[in-house]
């Protein structure tokens, strides 16, 4: 089955920094790449995706890339805020485009990046 | 638009004994997920419905846990009996007809096994 790793598990920025957090996935017929955002004791929010027929997605502040080949994506969120402070997920799934057996629609998560934002 | 809603959203039980949690998914979403969140942890499948058939429940401990979708739209999870480590966050989702992959979570439901 697929496998998510994410770095770091925690990120301290000053206001105004960029930040930036790193997955890396192990099936290669993944092909949709969703991050999530949760504030504490709140539930999971989409704030981007990307799909493995793009290479960069940006939304704002925050931007999302995609190497297929090295099987690895990362978010970017520039001029951070306070309010960015939050566990940041990546996940991995096999997506429309590849429709067919149990794995469709399971997303697989990372471990979660612990973002805080200094003031 | 209204979002997926679950309940209760908290919930403190004693070892063995059952306890369900209920989720609305979003108005037109036919596919549903329960997740699971341990502490510190990302959200782990337990189980998929596209409309009231379950398609993925490979990750689902069914010597405790069953769940149900009667009528393609509301659902309920639950676990009997429940034991210590049952105790983390139940997570529901829905995404649109198949083939839409944005899932859409609720707030969960923290359980508390004593």
């Amino acid at each position: 089955g697929e496998n998510v790793e994410q770095h770091p598990s925690t990120l301290s920025v000053q206001e105004g920094d960029s930040a930036v957090i790193k997955c890396t996935y192990s099936d290669s017929a993944s092909n949709y790449f969703p991050w999530y955002k949760q504030e504490l004791g709140k539930r999971p929010q989409l704030i981007i995706d990307i799909r493995s027929n793009v290479g960069e997605k940006k939304d704002q502040r925050i931007a999302v890339t995609l190497n297929k080949t090295a099987k690895h994506f990362s978010l970017h969120i520039t001029e951070t805020q306070p309010e960015d402070s939050a566990v940041y997920f990546c996940a991995a799934s096999m997506g429309a485009a590849n429709a067919g057996g149990t794995s469709y629609g399971k997303l697989t998560f990372g471990q979660g990046t612990i973002l805080t934002v200094h003031p | 638009e209204a979002g997926v809603v679950q309940s209760p959203r908290y919930k403190i039980i004693e070892k063995k004994q059952p306890v369900a949690f209920w989720c609305n998914p979003i108005s037109g979403h036919n596919t549903l997920y329960w997740y699971l969140q341990n502490l510190g942890q990302g959200p782990e499948l337990l189980i998929r419905y596209e409309n009231e058939e379950a398609v993925d429940d490979s990750q689902l401990p069914k010597d405790r846990f069953s769940a149900e979708r009667l009528k393609g739209v509301d659902s309920t999870l639950k676990i009997q009996p429940a034991e210590l480590g049952d105790s983390a966050v139940y997570l529901c989702a829905s995404s649109a007809e198949s083939g839409g992959d944005e899932q859409y979570f609720g707030p969960g439901t923290r359980l508390t096994v004593t």
